[in-house]
């Protein structure tokens, strides 16, 4: 069964970067036919996409935040990440990270908490 | 860039139908999917393209999509079903939510 586990600080400072880990298991990041997506949720609010990567490295981000994000993917180390530069506090959420296929995601991580605060 | 509109909240009493709609720009030209979120959990796929359920959830969970609008719909609503609501959808390479339907079963 897949599964997936974001990892990284769980409190950033402002401007700096917020990094994440999503850690595949249960299967190959190397899949044909799926993309690696991050997802943000802030506290009481709903999701929004961050953007999604596919096994050949050809990543696409959300528009507003296309200048501030980097999304890589390490296929032997079967993990994707998240880069994302110059933190505000507006960048507080939760942190998914999710698997999609055909343009619905069907498997979610349990969620990390990312506070940006000094 | 593309908006998916929710209204924020819907109630329904135990045993009732409840609909949850999402519009849309010529949504019905595209698919949409629906996610389940239980406070403190990760969302949950219930519908996909537009009307297909994932094994193992219930059939009294069902989906239409047409025109501008989109919805979910549950029928014989119980007290577990209790969630916010997401639709989402897929636009210029990019995935879109909608901002979510708190649905009260009351």
């Amino acid at each position: 069964q897949l599964q997936l586990q974001e990892s990284g600080s769980g409190l950033v400072r402002p401007s700096q970067t917020l990094s994440l880990t999503c850690g595949v298991s249960g299967g190959s990041i190397s899949s044909g036919g799926y993309s690696w997506i991050w997802i943000r949720q802030p506290p009481g609010k709903g999701l929004e996409g961050i953007g999604h990567i596919y096994q050949n490295g050809d990543a696409y981000y959300t528009p507003s935040l296309k200048s501030r994000v980097t999304i890589s993917v390490d296929r032997s180390k079967n993990n994707f990440y998240l880069k994302l530069r110059s933190v505000t506090a507006a960048d507080t959420a939760v942190y998914y990270c999710a698997r999609m296929t055909t343009h619905y995601i069907d498997n979610w991580g349990q969620g990390t908490l990312v506070t940006v605060s000094s | 860039s593309y908006d998916l509109t929710q209204p924020p909240s819907v109630s329904v009493s135990p045993g009732q139908t409840a609909s949850i709609a999402c519009s849309g720009d010529k949504l019905g030209d595209k698919f949409v999917c629906w996610y389940q979120q239980k406070p403190g959990q990760s969302p949950v796929l219930v519908i996909y393209q537009d009307t297909e359920r994932p094994s193992g959830i219930p059939e009294r969970f069902s989906g239409s999509n047409s025109g501008n609008t989109a919805t979910l719909t549950i029928s014989g609503t119980q007290a577990m079903d209790e969630a916010d609501f997401y639709c989402q959808a897929w636009d210029s390479g990019t995935v879109v939510f909608g901002g979510g339907t708190k649905l009260t079963v009351l």
